[in-house]
């Protein structure tokens, strides 16, 4: 079975503080996605990788694929308010399948 | 990317009654998932609904406690049978089948069971 652990489960920081959230497994996916969801709706994508090593910048959001395949991040550079809430990263896994591994979650809260 | 609508958004339900959820998305997709939520938490799929045959279960769901439809290519429906306050959750809908195995969500309902 496919696990995909995020670290850490919670954090509280204040505005205009950077953070990382990391997204570690021991299987290779095929491509891994990258959410967030705010209270009361659904999970909203922000970011698709697919190469190794490959990094995507959105804005204040940087978000970088393993070499090998196995584990993401997720960097937010000078955090505010609006970028709290549930973030969760999912992977495709290498085998045939439609489906997605989500991970446990990381639930931000930016403080003003 | 598909847009994709619930009915209900919430509900508090009476144990042992059941309650029908619909997902309806604005264009056709070849997969569409059910997945189970508690708050803040992360998701649990709990069905792949394939349009023209029977829904794909996950490890600990079964079709008599969640029967699911799946009558076209932009509709589902996901019944939760026989609740108890144990089902309380969010339950959320996504369309999928693109090449990287992206999915869109809906806003997801609410449910609770006195």
């Amino acid at each position: 079975t496919q696990l995909l652990e995020q670290s850490p489960q919670f954090l509280s920081i204040q505005e205009g503080e950077n953070l990382t959230v990391y997204c570690n497994s021991s299987s290779v996916f095929s491509s891994l996605q990258w959410y967030r969801q705010e209270p009361g709706e659904g999970p909203v994508l922000l970011v698709t990788v697919v190469t190794g090593g490959e990094v995507k910048k959105l804005k204040r959001l940087t978000f970088q694929f393993g070499d090998a395949r196995k584990d993401s991040s997720l960097h937010i550079t000078a955090a505010q308010p609006g970028d709290t809430g549930l973030y969760l990263c999912a992977g495709a896994p290498s085998y045939n399948t439609d489906k997605l591994i989500f991970g446990t979650g990381t639930r931000l809260q930016v403080f003003p | 990317s598909a847009v994709i609508s619930q009915k209900p958004s919430r509900d508090i339900c009476q144990r042992g009654t059941s309650l029908t959820i619909q997902c309806q998305v604005d264009s056709q997709v070849t997969m569409m998932f059910w997945y189970r939520q508690q708050p803040g938490q992360s998701l649990t799929l709990i069905a792949t609904a394939n349009q023209g045959s029977e829904a794909t279960y996950e490890s600990g769901f079964v079709i008599d406690k969640f029967p699911i439809s799946r009558p076209n290519l932009t509709f589902s429906t996901l019944t939760v049978s026989n609740m108890s306050p144990e089902d309380s959750s969010i339950y959320l809908c996504s369309s999928g089948g693109s090449s990287y195995n992206e999915q869109f969500f809906g806003p997801g309902t609410r449910l609770t069971v006195l």
